[in-house]
């Protein structure tokens, strides 16, 4: 199974500036989805995009796919203390099992 | 809907002893998963059902791990054995029926530690 690869792998940023994460893959998906996970916590789904996809919109998140390059990219637009936490993408496979990658952590100071 | 619950939240215990975790999806949820997340690291996938079916299970669980879903509802985990490098946080989630590309629904986790 692939795993994606999130860059950078931490992000510091001052309140009300935007955070891009990326993420990168190297085989075919179904989908890829993005999670948050707060400190100790379960994780949270954020989105999904689907390989026929290519930008996705949920409140302040937007995600793009690019499948000829294998990448996406999450960007939290206007950020806020409460966005701190770790992010990860997550790709599902073609047979329904979802595989994460190692995640950003983004602190956002105030 | 009441979430994914897990239990114990936390579990102590001494290497050489045997843990069990449990697993309640969300109700109607016809798949779930279970998987291991070392601190730093991202979830790493162990196995999953499908109902009461395991339709797929990691290299990384070695012998000493089995779980099952008897009835398709709850699960468990099960840790015989358990050595230090088993000492991680164990999340459990699942999946609705008909959506099972879809996103999943995670628990707050079972933290092992393993002295």
């Amino acid at each position: 199974s692939q795993q994606g690869e999130e860059d950078p792998q931490a992000l510091s940023i001052q309140e009300g500036e935007n955070a891009t994460m990326n993420c990168s893959y190297k085989t075919s998906i179904n989908n890829l989805q993005w999670y948050r996970q707060n400190s100790g916590r379960g994780l949270v789904h954020l989105i999904l995009i689907r390989s026929n996809e290519r930008e996705k919109h949920s409140g302040r998140l937007r995600v793009t796919l690019d499948t000829s390059k294998k990448s996406s990219s999450l960007l939290i637009t206007a950020s806020r203390a409460a966005d701190t936490a770790s992010y990860f993408c997550a790709l599902m496979e073609y047979g329904n099992k979802l595989v994460f990658g190692a995640g950003t952590i983004l602190r956002v100071k105030s | 809907d009441t979430g994914v619950s897990q239990d114990p939240r936390h579990k102590i215990t001494k290497r050489g002893q045997n843990v069990t975790f449990r697993c309640d999806p969300i109700s109607e949820h016809n798949r779930l998963y279970w998987y291991r997340q070392t601190l730093g690291q991202g979830p790493e996938f162990l196995t999953y059902f499908q109902n009461e079916a395991q339709l797929e299970k990691s290299r990384l669980l070695s012998d000493r791990f089995s779980a099952e879903r008897p009835k398709g509802s709850f699960s468990t985990l099960e840790i015989q054995r358990t050595e230090q490098g088993d000492s991680a946080m164990y999340l459990c989630a699942s999946s609705k029926k008909g959506q099972e590309d879809g996103e999943l629904f995670f628990g707050e986790g079972s933290r092992l530690t393993v002295l």
